[in-house]
């Protein structure tokens, strides 16, 4: 099926350290959306972007809904321990209403 | 903001017993769910969309008759793994497309021994 193409697959970086992650297809995307999982727990919704070259910011989280529509990028600012875990990305192709997800970043902070 | 309950949230059944779980929007109207299965370090693979009032429609490679997925009102979709067997063990998650984006379950970590 459909698959978007994340990057990269994990992370180790010190606290306080920014972080960038993105994901990209080949086919053009109605949505964007960013996640976060947790062990366990289903994923939380964390950035969503609806517009091309829409610029979204939730507090220390940075994303961005690519010009093309084939693209997305995460920013993390001055990391801390909560936020390990997975990173999922998701979106809908036009037409579509099922989400399509990447394949995940894990996010390690190394204290 | 929008609220999807799932349960149970944990399950060990017996090899050829049935498990229903459900998934129910709590704070919105539902009229399309999402059933997903994750395993150990791996993306959600999505299984079938249900849809209120109708038949679900199920992805490619999904048995339709092990994974018996029931929509009956706007706010509660159910997945029943009919006959479960070991390799059905894994996390299975839902979610409901609402105004905003959409919202996911807790998820439910089955165990089939």
């Amino acid at each position: 099926g459909q698959q978007l193409n994340q990057s990269p697959q994990s992370m180790f970086i010190q606290e306080g350290e920014d972080v960038s992650m993105n994901c990209t297809s080949s086919s053009i995307f109605n949505t964007w959306l960013w996640y976060k999982q947790d062990p366990g727990e289903g994923p939380v919704l964390l950035i969503a972007l609806y517009k091309a070259g829409e610029l979204t910011s939730n507090g220390r989280l940075t994303a961005q809904f690519g010009i093309t529509r084939k693209d997305s990028f995460l920013n993390i600012s001055a990391s801390i321990p909560s936020d390990v875990g997975i990173y999922f990305c998701a979106g809908t192709l036009r037409g579509a209403q099922k989400l399509v997800f990447g394949q995940g970043t894990r996010l390690t902070i190394n204290p | 903001g929008a609220v999807v309950s799932q349960h149970p949230s944990r399950v060990i059944c017996k090899s050829g017993t049935s498990v229903k779980i459900e998934c129910r929007s709590l704070d919105f109207q539902a009229t399309t769910m999402f059933w997903y299965r994750q395993f150990p370090k791996q993306s959600l693979m999505l299984m079938a969309t249900s849809n209120e009032g109708s038949k679900a429609t199920y992805e490619q490679g999904v048995e339709k008759d092990k994974f018996l997925i029931n929509h009956a009102s706007l706010t509660l979709s159910t997945l029943t793994v009919t006959s479960a067997h070991p390799e059905d063990s894994s996390f299975y998650i839902c979610s409901a497309s609402e105004v905003g984006g959409y919202t996911f379950g807790s998820g439910t970590r089955l165990t089939v021994v």
